[in-house]
């Protein structure tokens, strides 16, 4: 099964509040994770990452959230705005420490109400 | 810079047809990859090339090849389309091999008949 998972496939907010998307993942071995965005007929677009050595990461407007304990992982968008409308997918290198591969999640859509 | 380029943007193809799929990056990276995206599935890793003269399989290399040609190009051959490879196929690049940024390009929307 898939080892990168969201719990909701599709996320509605109001602008100018805040968007919380979620993932779990299953290999505690995993040590990096990223979040991607993909605009609709886009490539994905970095977002933020972060190393298991660490709790939380903030970028600019963004925050990505790491539980070990319960392997779950969430990227916090602050004010969203309607240009944050996209899929989100969370990504980890499931193979764990020296894997340089990574296992895609199948993506949150996010959308922006005015 | 253009950062990483694809062609086509979209293919149509019959089953049992070849065809290839270029990619280009000007950003000096040494590492490449090749993904498929299919509805309602995450990106899945066909191959990539930690750097130039070197190419590895990823997740799903099955009915496919790659070509590290130089530095900036890396290309994936279809040698005989399937339906079942009916997808968006992205290249990406980063820096080097490793746990790090990869710069994704637009796309090849190729539909197999």
């Amino acid at each position: 099964g898939e080892s990168v998972g969201l719990h909701l496939p599709t996320l509605s907010v109001q602008e100018g509040d805040n968007s919380i998307i979620n993932c779990a993942y299953s290999n505690s071995a995993s040590d990096y994770f990223i979040w991607y965005k993909q605009e609709s007929g886009k490539g994905p677009q970095f977002i933020i990452d972060i190393r298991s050595n660490m709790d939380k990461r903030q970028g600019q407007r963004v925050t990505v959230l790491l539980n070990k304990t319960v392997k779950h992982l969430s990227l916090q968008i602050a004010a969203t705005q309607p240009g944050d409308s996209a899929v989100y997918f969370c990504a980890e290198n499931k193979e764990g420490a020296g894997s340089y591969q990574l296992t895609f999640g199948k993506g949150t859509k996010l959308s922006v109400i005015p | 810079n253009a950062g990483v380029t694809q062609t086509p943007k979209f293919q149509v193809l019959k089953t049992g047809q070849s065809m290839t799929l270029q990619c280009a990056q000007d950003m000096n990276h040494n590492s490449m990859y090749w993904y498929r995206q299919d509805p309602g599935m995450g990106l899945r890793l066909i191959y990539y090339s930690a750097s130039e003269g070197t190419t590895d399989k990823g997740e799903v290399p099955n009915g496919y090849n790659v070509s590290r040609l130089n530095k900036r190009e890396f290309s994936l051959r279809l040698e005989s389309a399937a339906p079942s490879q009916t997808s968006v196929y992205f290249c990406a690049s980063s820096a080097n091999l490793g746990l790090n940024e990869q710069f994704f390009g637009p796309g090849t929307r190729l539909t197999v008949l």
